[in-house]
């Protein structure tokens, strides 16, 4: 099991520019999740899905677009690219079950917007 | 707005000590409280969750909850140079989907 993966591992954008941040997990989770994380600060939610083409707002959408055309496949879209989106972004998974909700973690992607 | 705190520190202990964190959080309704560490430049790892009100042990870890202060905290016991990390408290949102709010992080350092 790889468990949730992300790429690319840091990617440098210009001003305007747009990218897709990709994120697949093997773990058959049903909850998916994309945070961002600035420095000295903690997570903050900015999509989640609940299953393959259910998605839905979290604290700090503005400015993303996510899809979820599978149950392994969640990719983060950013249009027009904003000094303000740079940060880490790590996508992460849930069981949906009875159970503790822990959720795991990809290994993150660091975005400069320059 | 529903909001988690923790103290940012660093919180400096020397090795073999006890390290206490602190968290409060504002949603009444939440059922479910998380412990993650972050390495410096890694992504979170969860090490400790708890449901029920007061502690909850494993090895050297012990959470507690106090649901009516609206309180976490988790203790490690004989810190050790290598729990030197980010320890980041979250709490699940009310409404399912085990949606979590996280605090900001409280920098643990243990020093020989």
């Amino acid at each position: 099991n790889a468990g949730v993966t992300q790429t690319p591992k840091f990617r440098i954008l210009k001003i305007g520019q747009s990218m897709t941040l990709q994120c697949t997990q093997d773990m058959n989770h049903n909850y998916m999740y994309w945070y961002r994380q600035d420095p000295g600060m903690g997570l903050k939610l900015i999509y989640y899905s609940v299953g393959a083409g259910i998605t839905d707002k979290g604290e700090v959408p503005n400015g993303y677009n996510v899809s979820r055309s599978t149950t392994e496949d969640f990719p983060l879209r950013l249009e027009l690219a904003a000094p303000s989106q740079t940060s880490v972004y790590f996508c992460a998974s849930s069981y949906s079950g009875t159970g503790s909700g822990e959720q795991y973690f990809g290994p993150g992607t660091r975005l400069t917007v320059t | 707005q529903k909001e988690v705190e923790q103290n940012s520190g660093p919180l400096s202990v020397p090795e073999g000590a006890i390290a206490s964190l602190n968290c409060t959080y504002s949603d009444r309704g939440s059922q479910s409280f998380f412990w993650y560490r972050q390495y410096s430049g890694k992504s979170p790892e969860l090490i400790m969750f708890i449901y029920s009100n007061g502690d909850k042990e494993d090895g050297r870890f012990t959470a507690q909850l106090n649901k009516a202060s609206q309180y976490v905290s988790l203790l490690i016991r004989d810190s050790q140079p290598s729990d030197s990390a980010t320890y980041l408290c979250a709490v699940e949102i009310s409404g399912g989907y085990n949606k979590l709010i996280f605090g900001a992080g409280t920098r643990l350092a243990v020093h020989p």
